[in-house]
């Protein structure tokens, strides 16, 4: 399976400024996707990246709060701008296994990035 | 749109035997995956069911039917590590690949 590196792994950041997490895959993927993670809560998608045109975004989720990067088929960068408490929370990104073929094949997550805002 | 539910929480002693169900309604189906997160982790893939039927891979089984919409996990011989979340996910139809998950048991397993 897939092996993802995110960086940076935690984070407290001041309200108002802007944080860019990193994903880097093992692998060519095509599409990598962006999780969000509330304390105790679910996994909610934010947006899905996409090599070579803009990212789709989830209802919720607008890109000038969430710009999102896709370079080339194996990085992709989540930034969250114009911070607030109310985005601390925990980003993971992710990656389908198997090549996009959905007969078994789980997806793979980054460590994940523990945003605090203060 | 796409839904998934499963109970909030599940406690069980060491070496007794869990099932942590799920149903779902989905406008197309691709199959339920099983994934286990622990606190402050990333969460693991454990099992996909595309078929009815149980799918076993060592002490965690999985079992789907799709006439139900509805599947579980069972997890045997638990040990104290199985402490831990557990999503049930479905792929969203079409091909977005997008992956949308339940609200997730939380497993404790007790001494």
């Amino acid at each position: 399976s897939a092996v993802i590196s995110q960086k940076p792994s935690r984070d407290i950041c001041q309200r108002g400024t802007s944080l860019t997490i990193q994903c880097q895959v093992d692998s060519q993927v095509t599409m990598m996707f962006w999780y969000r993670q509330q304390p105790g809560q679910s996994l909610t998608l934010i947006a899905t990246a996409n090599q070579g045109s803009e990212a789709t975004y989830e209802s919720g989720f607008v890109i000038d709060k969430f710009p999102i990067s896709r370079p080339n088929l194996t990085f992709s960068t989540l930034t969250v701008s114009n911070m607030s408490p109310e985005d601390s929370s925990i980003y993971l990104c992710s990656v389908e296994d198997g090549g996009g073929e959905p007969v078994g094949y789980g997806y793979t997550f980054g460590s994940g990035t523990r945003l605090t805002v203060v | 749109g796409q839904s998934l539910e499963q109970p909030s929480e599940v406690t069980a002693v060491e070496g007794a035997i869990v099932q942590i169900n799920c149903t779902y309604q989905t406008s197309g189906f691709y199959g339920l995956s099983w994934y286990q997160q622990h606190d402050g982790g990333a969460p693991t893939f454990l099992s996909y069911n595309a078929l009815d039927g149980l799918e076993e891979t060592g002490r965690f089984s999985s079992f789907l039917s799709r006439s139900d919409s509805y599947g579980y996990l069972l997890l045997q011989e638990l040990q104290m590590k199985d402490s831990a979340s557990y999503f049930c996910a479905v792929r969203s139809p079409g091909n977005t690949g997008k992956l949308i998950f339940g609200q997730g048991t939380t497993l404790q397993v007790k001494p």
